[in-house]
């Protein structure tokens, strides 16, 4: 069925280095997707989102890019810090016939950040 | 930013006794809440959607009258764990709209730990 998947399950990156993180998507009709940051224990905090009619958009040491063509969107984490250190999913939430039902998310299966001091 | 409350945070009880958790939006109110499950090392799989006033809509595969929902306020929404077994041990965690804003996402709790003893 349709599902959201990331490439990496772990990443392992040494502080100041700048993270990327990648998400591969199959549902073409998805038209908006976000990603979350979970800390052990803790609930997804929302970092950063992005629609499907816009290929970068940038945020404080954040940055989601999509290619729609391939389907492909990935987070890019500048200057990563050891508070960075968490699992990160992408989400998109899917628009059908009567809309996108915001709020209502496929997650994808999460990469592990560990950020080295 | 939004803040959405869940109680407990964590729970222990015995097999076969029920659970309800408690999800709360504080400062604003919530239309619709979403009730997810994650286990240990794996991604968010949405279980229901809660609307308030109305029925919950429940994914496939989830049995709605082993996880009752209500959604009586603009508030709260509850989540009941019927009959609990060991295999109803996990994380679950809701999130919760700003039913005043349109196209935004959805703000999580900080999640529930269930564990059937």
């Amino acid at each position: 069925g349709e599902s959201v998947g990331l490439h990496l399950p772990t990443l392992s990156v040494q502080e100041g280095d700048n993270s990327i993180i990648n998400c591969a998507y199959s549902n073409s009709a998805s038209d908006y997707f976000i990603w979350y940051k979970q800390e052990s224990g803790k609930g997804p905090q929302f970092i950063i989102d992005i629609r499907s009619n816009m290929d970068k958009r940038q945020g404080q040491r954040v940055t989601v890019l999509l290619n729609k063509t391939v389907k492909h969107l990935s987070l890019q984490i500048a200057a990563t810090q050891p508070g960075d250190s968490a699992v990160y999913f992408c989400a998109e939430n899917i628009r059908h016939a009567g809309g996108t039902s915001y709020g209502k998310l496929t997650f994808g299966q999460g990469t592990i950040l560990t950020v080295h001091p | 930013g939004a803040v959405v409350s869940q109680h407990p945070s964590w729970v222990i009880c015995k097999s076969g006794t029920s659970v309800k958790i408690e999800c709360r939006s504080l400062d604003f109110q919530a239309t619709t809440m979403f009730w997810y499950r994650q286990f240990p090392k794996q991604s968010l799989m949405l279980m229901a959607t809660s609307n308030e006033g109305s029925k919950a809509t429940y994914e496939q595969g989830v049995e709605k009258d082993k996880f009752l929902i209500n959604h009586a306020s603009l508030t709260l929404s509850t989540l009941t764990v019927t009959s609990a077994h060991p295999e109803d041990s996990s994380f679950y965690i809701c999130s919760a709209r700003d039913g005043r804003r349109r196209n935004t996402e959805a703000f999580f709790g900080q999640g529930t730990r269930l564990t059937v003893v």
